[in-house]
């Protein structure tokens, strides 16, 4: 099935330090989410874009939903121990209860 | 409130074989949404349950079925069991209409190795 492109798949940072990663498709998605996930956990939601442009923050975190519809990133400013996990972003195509199409992934590492 | 509860959560089958997993909704949704999520892989949508039926699928085979319950609560059925069908299964529930990603509340998944 369809995957969106993440970039990085890891990054490794030492604490304080921002983080930036981004997701791109080739097809228009109407809705942008990013998901963190813990280890033997389900995703859960950080941050939901609804319109093309528009960027949000929900306290250490910022992310975009690109002009053409097509991509998104996420910042996280300050990284602190508890960001540790894998970042997923994912996009749906309509309105409603649509299908999540998610991204391959990003896994940060916190070096001490 | 009560969240979204997967069961079992680990299961070990050998190929050939039928397995079901379960999940029970949150507290006031009325959808059912399943995942599978491949080592090292972002979830893959299965398909979706609203008012007892399927309500869009994924590129998934006839072998993958599902239910939903009067009470939203739904399971997944997998026949013929492949090797490749190992993964994390996820559960997500969320109120029809109030969609968008933005309502969904995912279960902690079914750890299914098929051996």
């Amino acid at each position: 099935g369809q995957q969106l492109n993440q970039s990085p798949q890891s990054m490794f940072i030492q604490e304080g330090e921002d983080v930036s990663m981004n997701c791109t498709s080739s097809s228009i998605f109407n809705t942008w989410l990013w998901y963190k996930q813990d280890p033997g956990e389900g995703p859960v939601l950080l941050i939901a874009l609804y319109k093309a442009g528009e960027l949000t923050s929900n306290g250490r975190l910022t992310a975009q939903f690109g002009i053409t519809r097509k991509d998104s990133f996420l910042n996280i400013s300050a990284s602190i121990p508890s960001d540790v996990g894998i970042y997923f972003c994912a996009g749906t195509q309509g309105f409603g209860n649509e299908k999540l199409t998610f991204g391959t992934g990003t896994r940060l590492t916190i070096i001490p | 409130e009560t969240g979204v509860t997967q069961s079992p959560t680990h299961l070990i089958k050998t190929r050939g074989q039928q397995v079901t997993l379960r999940c029970s909704s949150q507290s006031g949704h009325n959808t059912v949404s399943w995942y599978q999520q491949a080592l090292g892989q972002g979830p893959q949508f299965i398909f979706q349950y609203y008012r007892e039926e399927e309500n869009g699928r994924g590129n998934f085979p006839p072998r993958f079925s599902g239910l939903q319950f009067p009470n939203y609560s739904s399971e997944l059925n997998v026949n013929a069991l492949e090797l490749d069908d190992s993964a994390l299964y996820l559960c997500a529930s969320s109120l029809f209409g109030r969609g968008n990603g933005y309502g969904y509340t995912f279960g902690s998944g079914t750890r299914l190795t098929v051996v």
